[in-house]
Parts: structure tokens; C-alpha cells; sequence
């Protein structure tokens, strides 16, 4: 147990809906990151949070959004969502910036299936 | 544009044997190599790391390589154990940057 919760496993909806991922990063864990793992694709590394700030951000369309709460629990927001959004994501933490230092903890992932 | 790349999707290794996973990576600044492991509905967990400085880092039976000339890196795991079955990710980092992950190989040891 990586001690990253997501919220749902699973979710199925239609095209042109709007979802939201939920993350509980380890307990101490200051930094969240979000991945997209779409089918025969690696980790797609989409945006990170710090102590309720963004950090970096990746790969990440406008139709989504993300935030990181005071508690510092994370949100995933998908909008306007097309079959291509099809894919699990996943939430990481870690206990500071430098990754090498703090490696991340994944939690097991949201599939999403747009139908 | 794919920084980092596991040419090899799948691998099948006999128990007991030596499994070898590579990995390739295009961009020169990476400073910290990672390999992570995945089960099926599970996320990925860190195995082992090494620094751009060191050309060899190892944590009991694995053993991770790196060829900075090559821009290579190889994951050896001694002797290999069914339950090594499972998806590996390499993956790189510069800095204080984003982690760039690999597409995977998925080893599978036969019994």
C-alpha cells in the first residue's frame, strides 16, 4: 500500500460530460503529481502541485484543471471529454521537489471510459 | 517527442535466470535515472535509481547500468523470481523538473 488514495477506481461516461479525479497524497507528503497512462503509452506526465501551488505542468489539455486543497488533497477536473480521454490516471506524491531525493508514491489509479 | 524509450514492449525470461530490461534516452540533461514496477491494478512502485555520476547502483538483486556515452541504461535483475513479473518503467528527470517515463516492458518470468 503506497498510502496514495484515488477516488473512483473506475468511472464510465459519455462524450462532452465533465469528471473529477480524486487524490489523498501520502500523510506528509507536500507534492502531487497527476499522470495519464493512455492505452500501449507510457506515463504522460500532465501537472504537479506544491503546497497547494502548481509547480509544472505537461502534456496538459485547457479542457482540463487541476487543484491542490489546503488539507492538500488533489482534484483532476476533465471537461468537454472525448473518447480519446479514455485512460487510467494516476495520482503520485512525494515528500518534496526533488524527485530523486523523494521518490514518488503512485496511488492504483482512475480508469476512465468515455463512451 | 518520446525522451526516454523501452524498445522492447515485452520480455520472457526462465526462472532463476538473468532478466535484462534496456532503456534509451535522447536527452543529454537528465541528471537521475529511475526504474519503477507495476502489477495489473496497481500503480508503480520505485525499485532503484542512479545519478548521472555513477555508471552502476545496486539493491540486492537488482542492478541498474548506465552508459552516459550510449545514453543507455540497462535493468539486470539476478536471479529473476516469478514475482518479478510485472510492467517496468524507466524513467529520467533533470533537475528539479518533471519525471519522463518510458512506454514500459513487460517482463514475464516463466516457471
Amino acid at each position: 500500500d503506497s498510502g496514495v488514495t484515488q477516488t473512483p477506481k473506475h468511472l464510465i461516461t459519455a462524450t462532452g460530460q465533465r469528471v473529477t479525479l480524486r487524490c489523498s497524497p501520502r500523510s506528509g507528503d507536500l507534492s502531487v503529481y497527476w499522470y495519464q497512462q493512455s492505452l500501449d503509452q507510457g506515463l504522460q506526465f500532465l501537472i504537479q502541485y506544491y503546497n497547494g501551488e502548481e509547480r509544472a505542468k505537461g502534456n496538459i489539455l485547457e479542457r482540463f484543471s487541476a487543484q491542490q486543497f489546503p488539507d492538500l488533497h488533489s482534484e483532476l477536473n476533465l471537461s468537454s471529454l472525448e473518447l480519446g480521454d479514455s485512460a487510467l490516471y494516476f495520482c503520485a506524491s512525494s515528500a518534496g521537489l526533488a524527485v530523486h531525493n523523494s521518490p514518488l508514491h503512485f496511488g492504483n489509479g482512475t480508469r476512465l471510459t468515455v463512451t | 517527442d518520446q525522451q526516454v524509450k523501452q524498445n522492447s514492449p515485452s520480455l520472457s525470461v526462465q526462472e532463476g535466470r538473468i532478466s535484462i530490461l534496456n532503456c534509451d534516452y535522447t536527452n543529454s540533461m537528465f541528471d537521475y535515472f529511475l526504474w519503477y514496477k507495476k502489477y495489473p491494478a496497481e500503480g508503480p512502485t520505485f525499485l532503484i535509481s542512479i545519478s548521472s555520476i555513477k555508471d552502476k547502483n545496486e539493491d540486492g538483486r537488482f542492478t541498474v547500468f548506465l552508459n552516459k556515452s550510449a545514453k543507455h541504461l540497462s535493468l539486470h535483475i539476478v536471479p529473476s523470481q516469478p514475482g518479478d513479473s510485472a510492467v517496468y518503467f524507466c524513467a529520467a528527470i533533470f533537475g528539479n523538473e518533471k519525471l519522463t517515463f518510458g512506454t514500459g516492458t513487460r517482463l514475464t518470468i516463466i516457471p
